[in-house]
């Protein structure tokens, strides 16, 4: 079974923090993505990456940035935290050019 | 601008009755839908997909419909079961972009005992 998983289930920042939500997916899949998902929004993708050490913005990239050193290995970082970056973060892996995505729990961020 | 919509943010209906959850999309480029499960406080899981070449596509209690023509796609869960109770996202990937989804906004279905 493909295993995705997020460093924290729920995370409390003050604004002004800089925020990191790791990532590690342990199927040597080709693909990850961050979304963030918010009541009526559904899942908004931030970030996704095809390779090591590449990065593609998807719709909503402002205010966040990505790393990804390591295959396994996507990290998402808030700058600077805002109020308006409490959300629901949810990770996820997939092979090359297939369409389905595996997703981690998610890590619940509240800016305070 | 969405490309994924949901319009029913919740349906409720009985155990062992039949849920049918609706899904429109604009892009003409979309080849391929996925309906997404998700559980609170849990990651998405994968239901079932539908390449554009199929009208349908069935897999136990679940099956999915598009009708291209229309832009429409809908899920159909016979029958429902109190554990079906989530939100169900419809997702599309296009042709031009192999490995993005767009997700629409969600469904919550409560299936009542």
């Amino acid at each position: 079974d493909v295993k995705v998983t997020q460093s924290s289930r729920y995370l409390v920042k003050r604004t002004g923090e800089k925020v990191f939500l790791e990532c590690v997916q342990d199927m040597d899949h080709e693909n990850m993505f961050w979304y963030r998902q918010d009541p009526g929004l559904g899942l908004r993708l931030i970030y996704f990456s095809y390779d090591v050490k590449m990065k593609e913005k998807g719709d909503i990239p402002e205010g966040y940035s990505v790393s990804r050193e390591k295959k396994e290995r996507f990290s998402l970082i808030l700058e600077s935290a805002s109020t308006n970056q409490t959300s629901m973060y949810l990770c996820a892996s997939s092979e090359g050019g297939a369409g389905e995505q595996f997703f981690g729990p998610g890590t619940r961020l509240t800016v305070l | 601008d969405q490309q994924v919509k949901q319009n029913s943010p919740s349906l409720s209906v009985q155990e062992g009755r039949i849920s049918i959850l609706n899904c429109d999309y604009t892009n003409s480029m979309f080849d391929y839908f996925l309906w997404y499960k998700k559980y609170p406080a849990e990651g998405p899981t994968f239901l079932i997909s539908i390449s554009s070449i199929k009208d349908k596509n069935e897999d136990g209690r679940f099956t999915v419909f598009l009708n291209k023509s229309a832009k429409h796609l809908s899920l159909h869960i016979v029958p429902s079961q109190p554990g079906d109770s989530a939100v169900y996202f419809c997702a599309a990937k296009s042709s031009g972009s192999a490995r993005q989804l767009t997700f629409g906004s969600g469904t919550q279905l409560t299936v009542l005992p």
